[in-house]
């Protein structure tokens, strides 16, 4: 099994769209979670931490349930460059990032 | 100020050849991570330098590819004997990790491409 499993894509949506990415991990001790962006041929970037208490970022919601070891991230009213590949990315007690395989997003017009 | 910087950006090699490539993090940045990225894949870990602490080589596929980090700056990957299952692109990402802050910056990449 993957330390950090996101679910299979392509997500392919229409503008306007809510979609959720959903991720699990296995390592309970994991430390700090996160999302990042990464567009067709480009290196990853951060797009946002993740904490117990959820965060909000604009149309971007990230949730972290530690007891079920389950992350997931909510985007509203998706926008035509918000096409691109979402990363679930926890980061280990030995200070080391763990990425899933991605979940690709195509939103249309 | 000055990102993630790696060279060569594409190198194409023989297989059998050897290639280093390298990696200039951001200054100040205490750690520094190598990743490979095979086409339509996730981010494979392979190695993590913290500051003086000996590396996590747990992710190095083989006694083939090693690392280097001089001075707690630059860092170099070295793949000896290259195979044609080595392409892909090498991401290096460098991070402060003080108490307030782990984000972690990326290079650009460089394409290996093993002929």
């Amino acid at each position: 099994r993957k330390e950090v499993e996101q679910d299979p894509g392509p997500f392919n949506v229409p503008e306007g769209a809510t979609v959720a990415f959903n991720c699990t991990y296995s390592n309970s001790a994991s430390q700090s979670f996160f999302w990042y962006r990464q567009d067709c041929r480009k290196e990853p970037k951060l797009l946002m931490s993740v904490y117990s208490s959820g965060n909000e970022d604009g149309r971007f919601t990230a949730q972290l349930n530690r007891a079920s070891q389950y992350i997931s991230l909510l985007i509203r009213d998706s926008k035509l460059s918000d096409s691109a590949t979402y990363l679930c990315v926890v980061k280990n007690q030995g200070g080391k990032l763990i990425f899933g395989q991605g979940t690709e997003l195509s939103v249309k017009p | 100020g000055a990102g993630v910087s790696q060279s060569p950006s594409n190198k194409v090699t023989e297989k059998g050849k050897d290639v280093e490539l390298r990696c200039d993090p951001i200054s100040g940045h205490t750690a520094l991570y190598w990743y490979r990225q095979s086409l339509g894949q996730g981010l494979e870990f392979l190695i993590y330098f913290q500051g003086n602490s000996a590396p996590d080589k747990s992710g190095l596929p083989s006694d083939r590819f090693s690392a280097e980090r001089t001075g707690g700056s630059v860092s170099t990957l070295t793949i000896q004997r290259t195979q044609q299952e080595d392409s892909a692109v090498y991401l290096c990402a460098s991070s402060l990790e003080d108490f307030s802050t782990d984000t972690q910056y990326f290079g650009p990449g460089t394409r290996l491409t093993v002929l």
